[in-house]
Parts: structure tokens; C-alpha cells; sequence
């Protein structure tokens, strides 16, 4: 069975410093792994996805995500946080021939003046 | 333009009472998601829909009901309203499996 884990519930950093938002997926099959952004009150937003082709992905808002199969991980960054980057943030697996996406229990990223 | 809209925004409502919330998308996808957002903002897909036909149904009690009129929209019938149904509902849609996802604003439901 797909699983898609975000070990980290919270993720504090200050304004302008570099962040890593962690994903970890389990499939036995071939997957897409696409990262969302949900503000708050709002619905989600994508911000980038791999399907194939360049392990390195870059998406909207300056973030890019690296695909790496062998440790199964999707990790999201971004080099320098705004303040409007303060959102939840959710890593998505869709495993190939269903119309099953699973995501995981997010990510929120909060920026500090 | 609003992409993926849903109605109402808000909806409270005492146990046992039936209600209905509406999707509509005007991108021309063809495929159209529900998805339950519980208070942990844990999101879990509860349907999917490909050109008006039930693709998946994620083990969800039958009082939770998908009607599906044409490609452009994706209604949720809830019957006999429980406490545990409290949570945000979102509508989604895609052009296709692996296509990119346009979430609605949400529906907030309070059941009393």
C-alpha cells in the first residue's frame, strides 16, 4: 500500500533563511509526487510536481523539490523564506493506473519577523 | 474567473438533518475529486469522478452520496448528519490522473 510520511508537524524559520520541508513515500510501484500549499481559509495550490525526467523540480514562489528513488523522499526547499510563505504545506503521491492520490498529514511552515 | 467554486462556503447544521453541497468547475477537466479535511488538516480523498462515472469511493459510509449531472459538476448529498462529519469539504479537478489539481475554496461544515 502507498504512504506518503511529513515527519515534521511544525517548521519555524526566520525571515530570509533557507528551508527544508521533508516527505517520504512508500509505493512498490511507480508514482508522481507533487507538493501542495493550502493558505489559510483557503483551498489547495500546487506548487510543483515530478512525473518524470529531472530529479530536481522547480515549481511557483521559489520553491524546488528533489525527487531521490532510493531513499523514496520528495523533500521541498526554498533558499531564503518570505513571510508569505507562512502556509501548510502538503506532499502528494499518485501511484500509476488509479485515480488515488494520498497525502500526507502536512507541513506547517511558519516565517518569523 | 473562479476556476472550482463551491457552495455554500459555510454550513451548520443539527445531527440527523440532510444537506447538499455543490461543485462546479469551468476548465473543462474531466475528472473531479471530493476530499474531507478533518480538524487536524489531515486531507483524505473521499471520491473521484471520471466524465460523470464513479472512479473511486474511499470506503465512505453510504450516507455520503456523489451526484455527478454533467462533467462540470460534482455534488456531495450528506444523509443523516453526524458529529463526526464536522470538517472542510473540498471539490477539486483535474484535466486528468496525473494533471495538476484545482482545489474550491472549501465548504465548512459544524454539525451540532
Amino acid at each position: 500500500a502507498q504512504s506518503v510520511t511529513q515527519l515534521d508537524s511544525q517548521v519555524p524559520v526566520f525571515e530570509e533563511a533557507p528551508v527544508e520541508l521533508r516527505c517520504n513515500y512508500s509505493s512498490s510501484v511507480s508514482v508522481y509526487l507533487f507538493w501542495y500549499v493550502q493558505y489559510p481559509n483557503q483551498g489547495l495550490q500546487l506548487l510543483l510536481k515530478y512525473l518524470s525526467g529531472s530529479t530536481l523540480v522547480k515549481g511557483i514562489n521559489g520553491f524546488e523539490a528533489e525527487f531521490n528513488k532510493s531513499q523514496t523522499s520528495f523533500h521541498l526547499r526554498k533558499p531564503s523564506v518570505h513571510i508569505s510563505d507562512t502556509a501548510e504545506y502538503f506532499c502528494a503521491v499518485y501511484t500509476s493506473g488509479t485515480y488515488k492520490y494520498i497525502f500526507g498529514t502536512g507541513t506547517r511552515l511558519k516565517v518569523l519577523a | 474567473d473562479t476556476a472550482v467554486s463551491q457552495t455554500p462556503k459555510y454550513l451548520v447544521t443539527q445531527m440527523g438533518n440532510d444537506k447538499s453541497i455543490k461543485c462546479e468547475q469551468n476548465l473543462g477537466h474531466d475528472t473531479m475529486y471530493w476530499y474531507k479535511q478533518d480538524s487536524k488538516k489531515f486531507l483524505k480523498i473521499m471520491f473521484s469522478y471520471n466524465n460523470k462515472e464513479l472512479i473511486i469511493n474511499e470506503t465512505v459510509p453510504n450516507r455520503f452520496s456523489p451526484k455527478s449531472p454533467d462533467k462540470a459538476h460534482l455534488n456531495l448529498h450528506i444523509n443523516s448528519l453526524e458529529l463526526g462529519d464536522s470538517a472542510v469539504y473540498f471539490c477539486a479537478s483535474s484535466a486528468g490522473p496525473v494533471e495538476t489539481q484545482y482545489f474550491g475554496p472549501g465548504t465548512r461544515l459544524l454539525v451540532l
